[in-house]
């Protein structure tokens, strides 16, 4: 069964300086997506960024890049330059290609508190 | 991105009465929708998976007679909650999937609170 651990409940970062949110799963498929979401207090999902398994370059969108080490089953987020509108819940997500059900799996999430 | 809209954002019940949620995409076909419910300071929970013209396929512990998931068209999934209860506050978010796409678009929520 896939399986998506995101360790750090919360997360304490100055303004400007780079942050990683850690995330790590699990999946017996060989063909499988990676997501990150963003969850401001509004309650809205926005997504981020996608990393496919068979990706060979790490997926980069903006400020977000994606560290995959695949022998690791590691998917982390990197935010470079850390803003105050950074602040927010942010969950990783897994997701089988091949499974006929699609579904997405989230992770518990950690918190990012951006500091002035 | 695409978009997906739910109806109503926020909801309050009494309990014993039944609430529809609809989740709608407004610019595409989505052939899969997803319902999740999260309660507060926690991850999103999937409850089911609707495909459309096709019954849902409920994740274990929803309860599919309490929960009820309609996917009639390829753009619009509602969900009703029967016989309310105060534990079924929440936020209830949907999502959409196209067909041959992996991106999954999300409906901004519905804050439901039952009294």
């Amino acid at each position: 069964a896939q399986k998506i651990t995101q360790t750090q409940p919360g997360m304490f970062v100055q303004e400007k300086e780079a942050v990683t949110l850690d995330c790590t799963y699990d999946t017996s498929d060989q063909s499988y997506g990676l997501f990150w979401y963003k969850q401001p207090s509004s309650g809205e999902m926005i997504f981020l960024i996608y990393q496919g398994s068979y990706d060979e370059q790490n997926a980069t969108e903006g400020r977000y890049s994606l560290n995959f080490q695949k022998a690791r089953k590691s998917a982390n987020l990197v935010i470079s330059a850390s803003q105050l509108g950074d602040s927010a819940m942010y969950f990783c997500a897994m997701r089988e290609l091949m499974n006929r059900d699609d579904k997405i799996i989230f992770g518990k999430g950690t918190r990012l508190h951006i500091l002035p | 991105g695409a978009v997906v809209s739910q109806h109503p954002s926020w909801v309050i019940c009494k309990s014993g009465t039944s609430v529809k949620i609809e989740c709608r995409s407004l610019d595409f076909q989505a052939t899969t929708m997803f319902w999740y419910r999260q309660f507060p300071k926690q991850s999103l929970m999937l409850m089911a998976t609707s495909n459309e013209g096709s019954k849902a396929t409920y994740e274990q512990g929803v309860e599919k007679d309490k929960f009820l998931i309609n996917h009639a068209s390829l753009t619009l999934s509602t969900l009703t909650v029967t016989s309310a209860h105060p534990e079924d506050s929440s936020f209830y978010i949907c999502s959409g999937v196209a067909l041959h796409s992996y991106e999954q678009y999300f409906g901004p929520g519905t804050r439901l609170t039952v009294t």
